[in-house]
């Protein structure tokens, strides 16, 4: 059990083109559910907290207007960089709260390249 | 300034050799979570500790929380090459339902 999924594993894209990244918990339901970004050779650094049904809370600095957070259910949160810059580039990583506060688990992460 | 520091940074050691990986901070966590992470994976949940004092095993690994809920390690026994990873320490702050992360333990176990 708990098993978070992400898709797409790697994706590269073109400076100012929009990218879509979907976080799925395949075997329980995730009220909330948190977006990462991880740089080389570095700790996690939370970007936004997504809870279904209500808009997500966004950690300071990361711009809300670039990084769409949409949970839409009970099992899906995607995440959308717009207008993606090579700065953007980075380790994307979600994970699903399961069985209460205490427990997180990850998805496998996304890799992100923008040329 | 970093609210969980993991010490060492960086280890490097033979196989067999024993380990311990410490994470402390000035704050009191809820709960606190260890996590091994590969190269191009997400991590990887090892523990979850909860109660001051708590001591948990997990096959070779041992992982304690502070009586006062501030810090915790993780002691690897007869460490093996597939041990190698960055270890996380992840706190469960009192009331938020955020996750605070150490910057991590990067290991390497030689064969």
């Amino acid at each position: 059990g708990a098993v978070v999924s992400q898709h797409p594993s790697w994706v590269i894209c073109k400076s100012g083109t929009s990218v879509k990244i979907e976080c799925r918990s395949l075997d329980f339901q995730a009220t909330t559910m948190f977006w990462y970004r991880q740089f080389p050779k570095q700790s996690l650094m939370l970007m936004a907290t997504s809870n279904e049904g209500s808009k997500a809370t966004y950690e300071q600095g990361v711009e809300k207007d670039k990084f769409l957070i949409n949970h839409a259910s009970l099992t899906l949160s995607t995440l959308t960089v717009t207008s993606a810059h090579p700065e953007d580039s980075s380790f994307y990583i979600c994970s699903a709260r399961y069985r209460g506060p205490l427990e997180q688990y990850f998805g496998p992460g996304t890799r992100l390249t923008v040329t | 300034t970093q609210l969980l520091e993991q010490s060492p940074q960086f280890l490097s050691i033979q196989e067999g050799e024993n380990l311990t990986v410490y994470c402390n901070s000035s704050s009191v966590f809820s709960s606190l979570q260890w996590y091994r992470q590969e190269p191009g994976e997400g991590p990887v949940l090892l523990v979850t500790v909860v109660t001051g004092g708590e001591v948990k095993k997990l096959k070779r690994l041992t992982f304690q929380f502070g009586d006062a809920r501030k810090d915790s390690s993780l002691h690897i026994t007869a460490a093996q090459p597939g041990d190698t990873g960055l270890y996380l320490c992840a706190g469960s702050l009192p009331y938020g339902q955020n996750f605070v992360f150490g910057p991590g333990t990067r290991l390497s176990v030689l064969p």
